[in-house]
């Protein structure tokens, strides 16, 4: 049974660029959250999918998008790097939002 | 507003001897409760989850939590710690509603020594 898989593990970026990180979710579930965790933080929410759409956001600017395709895989996009963009991002998935979430084990982005 | 705090940044135990993490949070409505532990460069694996009833429960790995209405708190216990617990420890919060993120502690850094 797989579990939630993220794509990549590491990427270093530039500022202003732009990046596509990409989570698949545990077999037989609908629903995906991305959270972002800075260096020594707790995770914060970004947004949840489901649907294929946004169904509720965190406290995050319009540079960090998302989508979620039918196969139930989504893909969080962040235009413009900043330097305070580098953290841990992780994916976590689970049957109509319902709790717990399982999570993956998060793609690293350094923005240099 | 939603928040959880855990108040020990960094706690140091010895091999085989107990563990509290101490939790608490703040939450409107009814909340459902989590541990969450984090290995260096991994993700977040589930401990336990408290959603009703009996306000003791048990998790994977030999942990326990109970969650204490009166003190907001959901505190992580474990009676005799082994060096491979040495993680970082996050309590979360979340709604028993379907699209209710969850919000994290800053986590506890826990050190095992010999």
């Amino acid at each position: 049974d797989a579990g939630v898989t993220q794509s990549p593990t590491h990427l270093i970026k530039t500022r202003g660029q732009q990046v596509t990180l990409r989570c698949s979710p545990k077999s037989g579930h609908d629903t995906v959250s991305w959270y972002q965790q800075a260096l020594g933080q707790g995770p914060q929410f970004i947004f949840q999918y489901y649907e294929e759409e946004e169904r509720q956001r965190g406290n995050f600017p319009d540079r960090f998008s998302g989508h979620q395709f039918p196969n139930y895989s989504s893909e969080l996009n962040v235009n413009a790097l900043l330097l305070g963009d580098s953290a841990l991002y992780l994916c976590a998935s689970s049957l109509k939002g319902e709790q717990p979430q399982h999570f993956g084990d998060g793609t690293r982005l350094s923005i240099l | 507003a939603q928040s959880v705090t855990q108040p020990d940044i960094h706690i140091t135990v010895s091999e085989g001897a107990s563990l509290e993490l101490r939790c608490n949070y703040s939450y409107g409505a009814t909340p459902y409760l989590f541990w969450y532990v984090q290995s260096p460069g991994q993700g977040l694996q589930l401990l336990l989850k408290y959603f009703s009833g009996d306000t003791l429960v048990q998790g994977i790995k030999g942990f326990e939590a109970e969650f204490k209405r009166s003190q907001s708190s959901f505190n992580l216990r474990k009676p005799s710690v082994h060096w491979s617990d040495a993680a970082e420890y996050f309590c979360a919060v979340g709604g028993n509603s379907g699209n209710t993120p969850l919000v994290f502690g800053k986590g506890t850094r826990l050190s095992v020594i010999a």
